[in-house]
């Protein structure tokens, strides 16, 4: 079972920033906060990952609260190519199995 | 790098007939996953090997579906014999265990109907 909550569903205009939400109240010590997304009809991108510090790249940044309860995923200017269902994910490490359970996720709609 | 390849990108077949899907892994990686996507149940994790050995099936739906991976740069999903409730997206991904979590490669998926 998933170990996240996320809304179903949000907008977002076009070259505004993208926050998308996550609930994880039940997350472990050892199980970090990934995030990927799956445009229509392809296979899930990998978008960014972390465990307790707040993580950015060139496609996103990853604010995790202090007590790892939630996170929220920041697209700086989202455009119209970001319309995609986003999923967070708890993950276990691999001595535990490391299993990406996906559920079912945060459908993003950029308009212009 | 290629990335994570899949074969077929489509398939149609009747009920009852087998059907096999091929996954080539990114080189290197040491993890297989093979997931199925419908849009009834979402992403569901069937299988994954470590070090070509499977290591959890708990997600396989039944005994029509079987798994292999004979070396490290090949696995393949077969389904005999098939039903029309298996017409799913079959998506193999990939990954590398390292330190500090690791990225799971996914392909582009084998979209497969069973009439």
């Amino acid at each position: 079972d998933a170990k996240t909550t996320q809304p179903p569903s949000m907008d977002c205009a076009e070259g505004r920033a993208a926050n998308l939400p996550c609930n994880h109240s039940t997350i472990s010590g050892n199980e970090y906060v990934y995030w990927y997304r799956q445009i229509h009809s392809q296979g899930p991108q990998y978008i960014i990952h972390g465990l307790k510090n707040n993580e950015t790249n060139e496609m996103a940044s990853l604010i995790i609260t202090e007590d790892r309860k939630s996170s929220t995923l920041i697209l700086p200017h989202a455009t119209l190519r970001d319309t995609a269902v986003y999923y967070c994910i708890v993950r276990p490490p691999y001595n535990q199995g490391g299993k990406l359970i996906f559920g079912q996720g945060t459908e993003l709609s950029v308009k212009p | 790098d290629a990335g994570v390849i899949q074969s077929p990108r489509h398939e149609v077949t009747e009920m009852g007939q087998e059907v096999t899907l091929r996954c080539k892994p990114i080189s290197g990686h040491d993890y297989l996953f093979w997931y199925r996507q419908t849009m009834m149940r979402g992403l569901e994790l069937l299988i994954y090997f470590n070090n070509n050995v499977p290591i959890d099936d708990s997600g396989m739906p039944e005994d029509r579906f079987s798994a292999k991976m004979p070396n490290a740069s090949f696995s393949t999903l077969k389904i005999q014999p098939s039903e029309p409730r298996d017409s799913a997206v079959y998506f193999c991904a990939s990954s590398r265990q390292g330190a500090t979590g690791n990225t799971i490669y996914f392909g582009e998926g084998s979209w497969l109907t069973v009439v």
